[in-house]
């Protein structure tokens, strides 16, 4: 089993849709999450930083659950802007190292 | 602050050269990683520093590549000799303690 498992997608959905993906870890000692997005030939950028009360950023939500081992994003009414790959990054016991995941593949249609 | 640059930003080189890619972390960052991706492997960890010490550098493919970060502020991923296979684009990313990266924008590689 992987360390952190992403659906790989692609989901395709259209304008306006709610989107979610779930981002599976198996250390339980992971302290620190983070969502990333990348764009076709581009750097992975910092989306948001997962916070154990869950948090939100206007259309963006993500949440953690702890017992189940799995983090979420929620992307409300969806733009042609979010299509992107998203790649959740889990922070192991081992001081700066982060696991991630695949990535999930979003496509946003009009 | 400029966040962190890696040059150059694309490199053709033929087969059996030497590739010597660049990174400056953001200034007072105290881990240092660099990562490859391609299409058909994602993206992968290769090595990574904490406080210009290596850490972890099970992920570099073979022993034809070579890390080293001098100082704070400088790291070079070397490979030596270049095969095609090594195509890809090479990211660098640093961060303070575990708060999340900053990734570099990246070189992209061909060996041709």
């Amino acid at each position: 089993r992987k360390e952190v498992e992403q659906d790989p997608g692609p989901f395709n959905v259209p304008e306006g849709a709610t989107v979610a993906f779930n981002c599976t870890y198996s250390n339980s000692a992971s302290q620190s999450f983070f969502w990333y997005r990348q764009d076709c030939r581009k750097e992975p950028k910092l989306l948001m930083s997962v916070y154990s009360s869950g948090n939100e950023d206007g259309r963006f939500t993500a949440q953690l659950n702890r017992a189940s081992q799995y983090i979420s994003l929620l992307i409300r009414d969806s733009k042609l802007s979010d299509s992107a790959t998203y790649l959740c990054f889990c922070g192991d016991n081992q001081g700066g190292k982060l696991i991630f995941g695949q990535g999930t593949e979003l496509s946003v249609k009009p | 602050d400029a966040g962190v640059i890696q040059s150059p930003r694309h490199e053709v080189t033929e087969m059996g050269q030497e590739v010597t890619l660049r990174c400056k972390p953001i200034s007072g960052h105290d881990y240092l990683f660099w990562y490859r991706q391609t299409m058909m492997r994602g993206l992968e960890l290769l090595i990574y520093f904490n406080n210009n010490v290596p850490i972890d550098d099970s992920g570099m493919p073979e022993d034809r590549f070579s890390a080293k970060m001098p100082n704070a502020s400088f790291s070079t991923l070397k490979i030596q000799p270049s095969e095609p296979r090594d195509s890809a684009v090479y990211f660098c990313a640093s961060s303070f303690t575990d708060l999340g990266y900053t990734f570099g924008s990246g070189t992209r590689l061909t060996v041709v």
